[in-house]
């Protein structure tokens, strides 16, 4: 069975301050590893897919990275608006159902 | 692109009472839906699969007598709670995926259901 930990649970940022979650995962085989954002109240927002180890996504103040055992996902320079909680997924190699992390919360501060 | 748009936002209502939810794709096909079930500060629990004019797939546990999946079209998908009671209360979102290989899944922004 696939599992998925996220760590921290709970973030506290300065403005400008950043730091790196991560993502931990045990598969039997991974076709896609995702990030999304999810807002209070609000259905997950799609931010990246990572396929293979060593590549790397960017969008805006937010890097994703992969190893054979862990996703990062940077936040450089955060703003208040980038408050929210982050998820990541796997995604077998058969089929489309996604296996979800429990989340980090992210709060940044001004 | 990619939008998924799901009906009603919120609801409540009394213990004894069905309830539908539609989740639609607004700008493609959905080949495939997906029906979550999120509690309070935890992640996505995957209730069911369903494939356009096929039969949803229940994951383990998910009573497929109590949450009725309906995937008649290719935009829509509605998930029924029948006789909900209190325990039913929980947020739920949908998702879908098109026909395309390595797509992304697209989530709705979820129904908040109060059962009282």
């Amino acid at each position: 069975e696939d599992q998925v930990t996220q760590s921290p649970e709970a973030l506290r940022l300065q403005e400008g301050e950043s730091s790196s979650l991560n993502c931990s995962y045990t598969v039997s085989g991974l076709r896609g590893l995702f990030w999304y954002r999810q807002d209070p109240g609000k259905g997950p927002e799609f931010l990246f897919t990572l396929y293979s180890a060593g590549e790397e996504k960017e969008k805006e103040r937010l890097k994703a990275t992969l190893t054979k055992k862990e996703s990062f996902l940077h936040i450089t320079a955060p703003k208040p608006e980038d408050s929210a909680t982050y998820l990541c997924a796997v995604q077998p190699p058969a089929g489309n159902k996604l296996t979800f992390g429990g989340g980090t919360r992210v709060l940044v501060k001004p | 692109g990619a939008v998924v748009s799901q009906h009603p936002s919120w609801v409540i209502c009394k213990s004894g009472t069905s309830v539908k939810i539609e989740c639609r794709s607004l700008d493609f096909q959905a080949t495939t839906m997906f029906w979550y079930r999120q509690f309070p500060k935890q992640s996505l629990m995957l209730m069911a699969t369903s494939n356009e004019g096929s039969k949803a797939t229940y994951e383990q546990g998910v009573e497929k007598d109590k949450f009725l999946i309906n995937h008649a079209s290719l935009t829509l998908s509605t998930l029924t709670v029948t006789s909900a009671h209190p325990e039913d209360s929980s947020f739920y979102i949908c998702s879908a995926i098109g026909d395309l290989r390595n797509q992304p899944q697209h989530f709705g922004d979820g129904t908040r259901l109060s059962i009282l």
